[in-house]
């Protein structure tokens, strides 16, 4: 079973630029998140989808974030204008079914893309 | 609000031995799952071990098991037999039940397995 799928894995942008990161979660997950981890915390939810319709986007910077997951697959996740705190690691991660049985709803993270804003 | 707290932000073990990580949470809900999340250098994160809170029983994975004590709301890790690829952060999270997997984060510790 192939994992979860980001890309870039790594990007330096200028602050005011905008950035866009990319996610393909695991075959047949129905969940996607997005997190952010700034270094030495831990990751923080920013948007989480179920299909294609938004669970919850409560954490999201609506001014400058923007999330989409057309057709209920892949998901990307948008800054813009970008600042300097927004230096972090963008993490995917999805799990297979809102069932509330922990063992289908493990999340499963990808490896992450690395943003440096200068 | 749900809290996850990870008190020890840095630990060290010796090879072959054992050692605790330590997760407290603050909830008032009475069904929710826990997890052990690691992220070694490479930043993957990957599920170490998951609790159920409905179940008395202390999840174990081969050398990892926690020692959930749920009216302490206390949830720690441990690993024996630590091997050098142990090292990496743990995460401790926690997940209400039927509320389409919201995860809450605990603030990591930093695992040195020393050779």
């Amino acid at each position: 079973e192939a994992g979860v799928a980001q890309s870039p894995r790594y990007k330096i942008i200028e602050k005011r630029q905008s950035v866009a990161f990319w996610c393909n979660p695991i075959s047949g997950h129905a969940t996607l998140y997005w997190y952010q981890q700034i270094l030495g915390q831990g990751p923080k939810l920013l948007i989480q989808f179920q299909n294609n319709g938004v669970v919850d986007d409560s954490q999201l910077p609506k001014d400058r974030f923007s999330a989409e997951r057309l057709k209920g697959v892949d998901s990307t996740l948008k800054i813009q204008p970008a600042k300097l705190e927004d230096s972090a690691v963008y993490l995917c991660a999805s799990s297979r079914s809102p069932s509330g049985r922990a063992t289908l709803d493990t999340q499963y993270f990808g490896p992450g893309t690395r943003l440096t804003v200068l | 609000a749900q809290t996850v707290t990870q008190s020890q932000p840095e630990m060290s073990v010796q090879e072959a031995e054992t050692v605790t990580l330590s997760c407290t949470y603050d909830t008032s809900e009475s069904n929710y799952y826990l997890f052990w999340y690691k992220q070694p250098p490479s930043r993957q994160m990957i599920l170490v071990i998951r609790q159920e809170a409905y179940k008395q029983q202390n999840a174990t994975e081969n050398r990892f098991s926690v020692n959930f004590q749920k009216a302490a709301k206390s949830f720690s890790l441990k690993i024996s037999d630590s091997q050098l690829g142990d090292t990496a952060m743990y995460f401790c999270a926690f997940m209400k039940h039927w509320t389409g997997n919201q995860f809450y984060f605990g603030t990591g510790t930093s695992l040195t397995v020393i050779p």
